[in-house]
């Protein structure tokens, strides 16, 4: 069974630059998390999907953050215009149960 | 909401020691608890769970037990090797909800040759 798919692994970018991630879930999975992991921290959430619909998204900044889960499957997840703050890994979990599985991840570095 | 507190980092260990990593939790009701590992350079992977009190989780030789008495919920581990160098982050649902975790702040753990 393949596990979570995220793209791309690194991306280094300016300030002030969009950029953005995609996340492809375990097949069957309906929950959609991305998670922000700062070094040194655990994950937190930013959102959650069920299906296509955003059910929890109460920690994403919605002044530059943005996601959307087309037809219920992939995710992306993007930022305009990224902040120095904004370097940390990004990461995808998808779940069908209590259980949550995660993708490698996307490190940021925003210069 | 639910949270968790975890013993703070980095731990060395020389290989074949014996290992301990704390967890405490703070939640209403009796919520499933989790262990999950990231090694180097990739996302985490679920190491056990448990999903009641007195429940034992284990996997790989990683052992944690659900304790109610003392909301706690330690990693260990009885003879640990140097792959097992990664962070280890102990998780708790966010609320009544199971979908959503929240985790501690992990602990770095180096096992030495």
């Amino acid at each position: 069974e393949a596990g979570v798919v995220q793209s791309p692994r690194y991306k280094i970018i300016e300030k002030k630059q969009p950029v953005a991630f995609w996340c492809n879930p375990i097949s069957g999975h309906n929950t959609l998390y991305w998670y922000l992991q700062n070094l040194g921290q655990g994950p937190e959430l930013l959102i959650r999907y069920e299906n296509e619909e955003a059910v929890d998204d109460s920690q994403l900044p919605k002044d530059r953050f943005s996601a959307e889960r087309l037809k219920g499957v992939d995710s992306t997840l993007k930022i305009q215009p990224a902040e120095l703050g904004d370097s940390a890994v990004y990461l995808c979990a998808s779940s069908a149960g209590e259980t949550q599985y995660f993708g490698p991840g996307t490190r940021l570095l925003v210069l | 909401g639910n949270s968790v507190t975890q013993m703070e980092g980095p731990v060395t260990l020389s290989e074949e020691a014996f290992l301990t990593i704390n967890c405490t939790y703070t939640a209403t009701g009796y919520p499933s608890l989790f262990w999950y590992v990231q090694y180097p350079g990739e996302g985490l992977q679920l190491l056990l769970k448990a999903t009641k009190a007195d429940d034992k989780g284990s996997n790989k030789g990683f052992e944690a037990t659900y304790r109610k008495e003392t909301t706690s919920f330690h990693l260990e581990k009885g003879s640990v090797q140097v792959s097992d160098s990664a962070v280890y982050f102990c998780a708790l649902p966010s609320s009544g909800s199971a979908r959503q975790l929240t985790f501690g702040s992990g602990t770095q753990l180096t096992v030495l040759p």
